[in-house]
This record gives structure tokens, C-alpha cells and sequence, in this order.
């Protein structure tokens, strides 16, 4: 069974760089999009972007500037980093797998939440 | 404010049925596949039905979903106390060129 694992700091201060990594197991990365999701406390979900396993990204709009998603498939791992934050950044961060192809925006294999903090 | 509408609640008394609606445009429903999500207190969401109106194994023919023009819906039948959620309609922007979720509906079984 396909399993991910989020890691990464709870709390960041506001101007620095959110790092999460999510690990993978129980299956292979290939021919999958890797995804970023997150939730502000009580809202809803907010698509932040995803990387294939050949390495190609697809990031949402607003958060480009910022944003680098990576693979490792090597190591079973894709990352974030979002950096600049500031507390609108503040979110349970979720990693998921997507299935079929880039727009689908089907995932069936989700981490279990983890939340980041953005505070001084 | 998210491009896809849904209603913000919904309920229902057990073994009724209940409908969610998802309100999109051109730009979205229309022309990409709709996915549903439920998410259960404190966990991370559960693909629900993907691709308009497929299930994924293991997911009970009670929950049932279609897409026409620019709205999609999800209807839950015989609802059951297990199925208290909130629930999260999601496809693809074409003009905004990223993944779009509704912003979701909470259900309560009364």
C-alpha cells in the first residue's frame, strides 16, 4: 500500500523559507504527479502545484514567485519550498499522488496533515 | 473566493438522500473532468468520486456523482452518520491554468 509521510518544521518565522518533504513508500514515484495541497485553519483547499517524476512542474499562478517543487526519485522524496512567507502562508500542508495526467487533479493517495506555522 | 460554488451546508435525517451541487463556468466544469473529495474530521481528504461520476474501489454505490455544463453534483443516498464531512468539489481552470476546489460543503446527519 502506497504510503506518505510529511516532514518538515512546524513553525516558521515570517521572510524565511518553508521547506516540507514528503516521503514516499510502497510503490513507485514514476509516472505520477507529485502534489502540494494546503488548508488554512477551518478553510478550504488551496491546489499549490505539483511535479511529475520526470521532474516537470506545474505551479498555481499566485505563488510562482516563490515556489520550487522538486523530485527525488532516488531517494522516494519530492519537496517544497515556498519562500517569503508571511501568515496568509499558514496552513495544514498536505502532499498527495495524482493520477493520469496533469490537469486530472485526481488523488488517491494522500500524507497525513501537517501543520505549518508562519510566526515570529 | 474560489470559481467553484457550492453550498456551504447541507443536511439530511438518516437513509435520506442529499444532493451537493458544484456551480462552475466555461473555464472549468465545462471542458475538464469534476473530482469529489469528503474529509473527515481531522484527516487528510479521501478521493470520493473521480473522472465526473466514477468511484474508486471501495467506495460504497451510495455516493454518486454527474457533471452538465457548468455545474456538477454529488448525491449521497441511504445517508448514514459515518458520512458527517465536509466534502470538496475540485477540477481544472482552463484561464486560470491551475486546480481549482470548491469551497466546500459541511454535511450533517440530523
Amino acid at each position: 500500500q502506497v504510503h506518505l509521510q510529511e516532514s518538515g518544521p512546524g513553525l516558521v518565522k515570517p521572510s524565511e523559507t518553508l521547506s516540507l518533504i514528503c516521503s514516499v513508500s510502497g510503490g513507485s514515484m514514476s509516472n505520477y504527479y507529485w502534489t502540494w495541497i494546503r488548508q488554512p485553519p477551518g478553510k478550504g483547499l488551496e491546489w499549490i502545484g505539483h511535479v511529475y517524476s520526470s521532474g516537470r512542474t506545474n505551479y498555481k499562478e499566485s505563488l510562482k514567485s516563490r515556489l520550487t517543487i522538486s523530485v527525488d526519485t532516488s531517494k522516494q522524496q519530492f519537496s517544497l519550498k515556498l519562500s517569503s512567507v508571511t501568515a496568509a502562508d499558514t496552513a495544514i500542508y498536505y502532499c498527495a499522488r495524482g493520477l493520469y495526467y496533469d490537469s486530472s487533479g485526481t488523488f488517491d493517495h494522500w500524507g497525513r496533515e501537517t501543520l505549518v506555522t508562519v510566526s515570529s | 473566493q474560489s470559481v467553484l460554488t457550492q453550498p456551504p451546508s447541507a443536511s439530511g435525517t438518516p437513509g435520506q438522500r442529499v444532493t451537493i451541487s458544484c456551480s462552475g463556468s466555461s473555464s472549468n466544469i465545462a471542458t475538464n473532468i469534476v473530482n469529489w473529495y469528503q474529509q473527515l474530521p481531522g484527516t487528510a481528504p479521501k478521493l470520493l468520486i473521480f473522472n465526473n461520476d466514477r468511484r474508486p474501489s471501495g467506495v460504497p454505490d451510495r455516493f454518486s456523482g454527474s457533471s452538465s455544463g457548468t455545474s456538477a453534483s454529488l448525491a449521497i443516498s441511504g445517508l448514514q452518520s459515518e458520512d458527517e464531512a465536509d466534502y470538496f468539489c475540485a477540477t481544472w481552470d482552463d484561464s486560470l491554468n491551475g486546480l481549482m476546489f470548491g469551497g466546500g460543503t459541511t454535511l450533517t446527519v440530523l
